[in-house]
């Protein structure tokens, strides 16, 4: 199984809200990733978990908060956002290692920020 | 001058055609790339992957590295509509944490 899922596909939210994205691999991966992606552009990291652990935070603000309950899950929160934030989020996943492992991708959620 | 630069096109080929496909890179410390391709509103599905310099070849897709030149492309050979799609490279160097450094992406239509 080489499937990185994530829900929702779509959300839509209002600058006061609060709401989670959700992502999920069973390819036995202990790295985990958060990308942020705007139109005509290429992925932006944002996050690595490696082992659970937060190892790479790329400034990204603190209205994005992440979390790995297990070596299977990832979480991303939201709270307070701003319409520039509307974007697609990606998560992905890889073995852990000296760089250059391949990471796979899921299909994204679609985020908008109203 | 970004460290990895790919042509956005858009680039145009009738089908059937052989698609060459590049990037261009300035830190010679990556030694580890890929080909990523993604469709419209959909995450990027990985298409290749290659370790230093070489030819790696699946089905109608061959990658090309040459470390000295600083140049990695993907070929596609017999190309068809459902090719169309931007195609990402990507790259790291050892101990890069597995950070990835991607190319900007080359949007490709393949027309009937």
């Amino acid at each position: 199984d080489t499937e990185v899922t994530q829900t929702p596909k779509h959300l839509v939210m209002g600058m006061t809200n609060k709401k989670s994205l959700k992502c999920e691999q069973h390819m036995g991966h202990r790295a985990m990733y958060w990308y942020k992606q705007k139109a005509k552009k290429p992925p932006e990291l944002m996050f690595v978990y490696s082992y659970e652990k937060l190892s790479i935070n790329e400034s990204v603000p603190s209205r994005f908060s992440p979390e790995c309950p297990n070596s299977s899950l990832l979480n991303l929160h939201l709270h307070a956002l701003q319409p520039e934030d509307s974007a697609l989020y990606l998560c992905a996943s890889s073995q852990v290692g000296q760089g250059g492992n391949e990471q796979f991708f899921g299909p994204g959620t679609r985020l908008t920020v109203l | 001058q970004k460290e990895v630069e790919q042509d956005p096109g858009p680039l145009s080929v009738p089908e059937g055609a052989i698609v060459s496909l590049n990037c261009t890179y300035s830190n010679s410390a990556f030694q580890y790339f890929m080909w990523y391709r993604q469709y419209s509103r959909k995450g990027p599905e990985l298409l290749m992957y290659t370790y230093s310099s070489g030819n790696k070849e699946d089905g109608r897709f061959t990658a090309q590295v040459d470390k000295s030149s600083k140049y990695i492309s993907l070929f596609i050979r017999d190309s068809q509509p459902s090719d169309s799609a931007t195609y990402l490279c990507a790259m790291s160097p050892p101990g890069g944490g597995n950070k990835l450094t991607f190319g900007t992406g080359t949007q490709l239509k393949v027309e009937l």
